[in-house]
């Protein structure tokens, strides 16, 4: 069964250093993509970046990389540069599908990291 | 394009009411979903569809029904309203079977008193 961990309830970094999230996975499918969004305190939920469970190297957006490690089922998010803007709730997600002949495909989140950046 | 919207934006319910939440998307997206988020426990889906005539179950469908007659609507009911449906609601559409990313709605915030 689908399964997201993210250990970190609360994360503090200081303003212009990097700071990584937890996330690791549990999935059976050798097929599957992970995400990350960002979610604000006004409530809107925003992509931030995307790994694909066949993909050899690292995702990277702007200031947003993912430290994919099939092996460990971990996908880190490192956010590098932190800005004030960046302080937020950030959510790994998971999405899994059998076949374009079956209805399964679902898409699960973990619970998410509290990131607070200081000036 | 208004990409995917919710209505209403808030709610307050008494225990045993019915009410649907509404969610349309005009990005001609196959794929829908519902979900709630509880603090601490991210977004939990509840159901999702993979097409117009086709849905299923997610991770805690219990006291909610969907239908999906439209590729562009996805309601979600709520037959008899219990406090422990007090959360923040959130619609979204994607691609179907491809491993891109999901549009959200703002989300509707529902009280059950």
């Amino acid at each position: 069964a689908q399964k997201i961990t993210q250990t970190q309830p609360g994360m503090f970094v200081q303003e212009k250093e990097a700071v990584t999230l937890d996330c690791t996975y549990d999935t059976s499918d050798q097929s599957y993509g992970l995400f990350w969004y960002k979610q604000p305190s006004s409530g809107e939920m925003i992509f931030l970046i995307y790994q694909g469970s066949y993909d050899e190297q690292n995702a990277t957006e702007g200031r947003y990389s993912l430290n994919f490690q099939k092996a460990r089922k971990s996908a880190n998010l490192v956010i590098s540069a932190s800005q004030l803007g960046d302080s937020a709730m950030y959510f790994c997600a998971m999405r899994e599908y059998e076949n374009m002949k079956t209805s399964y495909d679902k898409v699960i989140f973990g619970p998410g990291t509290s990131l607070s950046v200081i000036p | 394009n208004a990409g995917v919207t919710q209505t209403p934006k808030f709610q307050v319910l008494k225990t045993g009411q019915s009410m649907t939440l509404q969610c349309a998307q005009d990005m001609n997206h196959e794929y829908m979903s519902w979900y709630r988020q509880d603090p601490g426990m991210g977004l939990r889906l509840i159901h999702y569809s993979v097409g117009a005539g086709i849905t299923d179950q997610g991770e805690v469908p219990n006291g909610y029904n969907v239908s999906r007659s439209t590729t562009e609507d996805f309601p979600l009911r709520l037959l008899s309203a219990a406090p422990s449906q007090t959360s923040v609601y959130f619609c979204a559409s994607s691609v179907r079977y491809e491993y891109n990313e999901q549009f959200f709605g703002p989300g509707t915030r529902l009280t059950v008193l």
